[in-house]
């Protein structure tokens, strides 16, 4: 299994700042890698997919960048509602799987 | 609506079988891959497997290969996962979710709203 790595595990920020969590990848995934948003009770849900593309309806101030190993999940202007854990996934093998995910608390 | 509606929760005794489902809505069911997600408590999200309802081609993940059977029904747009012999550490959260799009390699953009499956003597 390729095995992906998220840091920090928790992330403590305030409303309105520019927040950036890191996902490593133990070999390449080329650029197959998608981000999601999990909040307490909830399901997970899609905000980033193919590493930089925007899953409509989520709002613009969520980007992704990266490719190969290196991919990374901003938030720029940290919103109350963005309070969540926030998982990475690569679909590039035959196998996909998850970071272990990275709390984003106040 | 677009839609997966999952059954209820469960409570189970190890050593007994079960199947849960994931019903999909509002879209044509045959064309795009299900998966199931499992969160066991205060823990991240596992990748178990995924169907493809036209051929009912089913992958696993190598960790749930043999433990878990992924099945679907077109007539009724439901997808299953069955385990045939239940341990306590199946105790978790279990998520049915939709591919985005046709090809196998995606996020899942439709998630059901969860099953939650307790396994106790």
């Amino acid at each position: 299994d390729i095995q992906m790595t998220q840091s920090p595990s928790t992330l403590s920020a305030s409303v309105g700042d520019r927040v950036t969590i890191s996902c490593r990848a133990s070999q390449s995934v080329s650029g197959w890698l998608a981000w999601y948003q999990q909040k307490p009770g909830k399901a997970p849900k899609l905000l980033i997919y193919d590493t930089s593309s925007l899953q409509s309806p989520v709002p613009s101030r969520f980007s992704g960048s990266g490719s190969g190993t290196e991919f990374t999940l901003t938030i720029s202007g940290l919103q109350p509602d963005d309070f969540a854990i926030y998982y990475c996934q690569q679909y590039s093998s035959s196998s996909p799987t998850f970071g272990q995910g990275t709390k984003v608390e106040i | 609506e677009v839609q997966l509606v999952q059954s209820g929760a469960e409570v189970q005794k190890p050593g007994e079988s079960l199947t849960i489902s994931c019903q999909g809505s509002g879209y044509t069911f045959n064309n795009y891959w299900i998966g199931w997600v499992r969160q066991m408590p205060g823990k991240g999200l596992e990748w178990m497997g995924i169907i493809y309802p036209g051929d009912s081609d089913a992958r696993y993940s190598p960790s749930f290969q043999g433990q878990v059977t992924i099945s679907v029904d077109n007539s009724v747009s439901t997808a299953y996962l069955r385990w045939s012999n239940l341990k306590a550490s199946d105790t978790a959260m279990y998520y049915c979710a939709r591919l985005r799009g046709v090809r196998f390699n995606d996020g899942f953009n439709l998630w059901g709203q969860g099953t939650l499956v307790t396994v106790s003597s």
